[in-house]
């Protein structure tokens, strides 16, 4: 069974840091891509960030560019998310989410993070 | 990258069909057949209901089905379900590794 758990998520000031994991199991992890997605309360979707299965390619959406890094651990089977320079417009659900061909097909519980002072 | 345009609600009566556009532009709905179709309940993390396009994952009612016309995406429910009530997103490939996410679509059950 595909399973994917959420951690790390905090009450956090804005300009802070804060890093969230993903722990993967129930399939092989280095052949997937996976990503993370988040849900501002209230609102909608918005894909956040992606990694290939190897970890050697990343892919960010223009809100956090240059702001926050994914990463993998493939021994450990874990999808990280780094996040500096934190902003209120960052308070959200973040998902971590398995990858098939274009799409989520397994979604995490979610964990919430929230920026405010 | 801006969201996909949905409509903000759609409704049926238990039965009847029901149909969600997803308007995108050239750059992502026209121009990859990677469009996937979420559905959240409340308090749930949203599950996949259609890939490709209009491609079921298994254990998905063949009452949901896809398709794609240019640059706009549609769901269509047929059968409509009091269980069906929930937020509907759209999703496309955009180019260079990035996805955009529509607006969401509330479907009530009458």
């Amino acid at each position: 069974e595909v399973q994917l758990l959420e951690s790390g998520g905090d009450l956090v000031q804005p300009g802070g840091s804060l890093r969230l994991s993903c722990a993967a199991s129930g399939f092989t992890f280095s052949s997937y891509a996976t990503s993370w997605v988040r849900q501002a309360p209230g609102e909608g979707l918005e894909w956040v960030s992606g990694i290939g299965g190897s970890g050697a390619t990343t892919f960010y959406g223009d809100s956090v560019k240059g702001r926050f890094t994914v990463s993998t651990d493939t021994f450990n089977n874990t999808l990280y998310l780094q996040m500096n320079s934190l902003r209120v417009e960052d308070t959200a659900v973040y998902y971590c989410v398995r990858m098939g061909r274009g799409y989520f097909d397994f979604w995490g519980q979610g964990a919430l993070v929230t920026v405010s002072s | 990258q801006s969201a996909l345009t949905q409509p903000a609600s759609v409704s049926g009566s238990p039965g009847q069909s029901i149909t969600i556009s997803c308007t995108g532009t050239s750059s992502d709905v026209g121009s990859f057949n990677l469009v996937s179709w979420y559905q959240q309940h409340p308090g749930k993390a949203p599950k996949l209901m259609i890939y490709e396009v209009s491609q079921r994952p298994s254990g998905v009612s063949n009452r949901f089905s896809g398709s794609k016309s240019g640059n706009t995406a549609s769901l269509t429910i047929s059968g409509l379900q009091a269980e069906d009530e929930a937020v509907y997103y759209c999703c496309s490939y955009a180019g260079s590794g990035t996805y955009v996410f529509g607006i969401g679509t509330k479907v009530t059950v009458l």
